[in-house]
């Protein structure tokens, strides 16, 4: 079966600092990735996707960017954290356009 | 703009006390349907894909179905472990990844 992990499962980080979020998908081969981030009150939201490796297709322009440099890694970074960045970031996966799995999410807090 | 709305945004019920949930949508195709359910500090959970009105899927005590502008997860006989926020999610025609999600049901069991 397949499994989805990430981590960190929470962060604090201070405003300006750097980020690596991890997520890697197990038990299936060329899935497509998923970033989301969940805001207080607010629905899932689209960050990036992406369907092969070093194919990065971005929904909204930010602070952030995402990476895939192995079939079932990928990776959500910032040079420069700010404050609107803090949420919580879900990695989601899928086979072709079915329906999507998601991980159990990182806490984020930009202080 | 397409635009996804969960009704109630909270729900309170009494163990056994069946009610629905609601899931409307403005779309120009929709290609999907999606039910999640979300547990405090977790990702969401699969439930159901719904693709064409008139469809209905079971799982327990939930069966959601879906008509051509909305969809309703309905709870029959609730237990306090349906407690959960619910999450409805479409896709849209032309859009082979982005799922656009509501805000979610939060709803309560009391025992």
């Amino acid at each position: 079966s397949q499994t989805i992990h990430q981590w960190p499962a929470t962060l604090v980080q201070p405003v300006g600092s750097p980020l690596s979020l991890e997520c890697t998908v197990e038990g299936t081969s060329n899935p497509n990735l998923y970033w989301y981030r969940q805001a207080a009150g607010r629905g899932l939201q689209l960050l990036f996707y992406s369907v092969g490796i070093g194919q990065i297709s971005s929904e909204v322009p930010q602070n952030l960017s995402a990476s895939r440099p192995q079939d079932r890694q990928f990776i959500l970074s910032s040079k420069k954290l700010l404050l609107s960045d803090s949420g919580f970031y879900l990695c989601a996966w899928n086979s072709g356009t079915s329906e999507q799995f998601f991980g159990p999410g990182t806490r984020l807090t930009v202080l | 703009e397409d635009q996804v709305t969960q009704s109630p945004e909270a729900l309170r019920l009494q163990e056994g006390e069946s009610s629905s949930l609601n899931c409307s949508y403005t779309v120009s195709g929709l290609r999907g349907l999606f039910w999640y359910r979300q547990d405090p500090g977790k990702g969401p959970e699969f439930l159901f894909t719904l693709y064409s009105a008139g469809e209905e899927k079971e799982k327990e005590r939930l069966k959601a179905t879906l008509t051509k502008k909305e969809s309703f997860l309905h709870i029959t006989a609730p237990k306090p472990e349906d407690s959960a926020t619910y999450l409805c999610a479409v896709k849209l025609r032309g859009s082979n990844y982005k799922l656009t999600f509501g805000k979610g049901t939060l709803l309560t069991v009391n025992p």
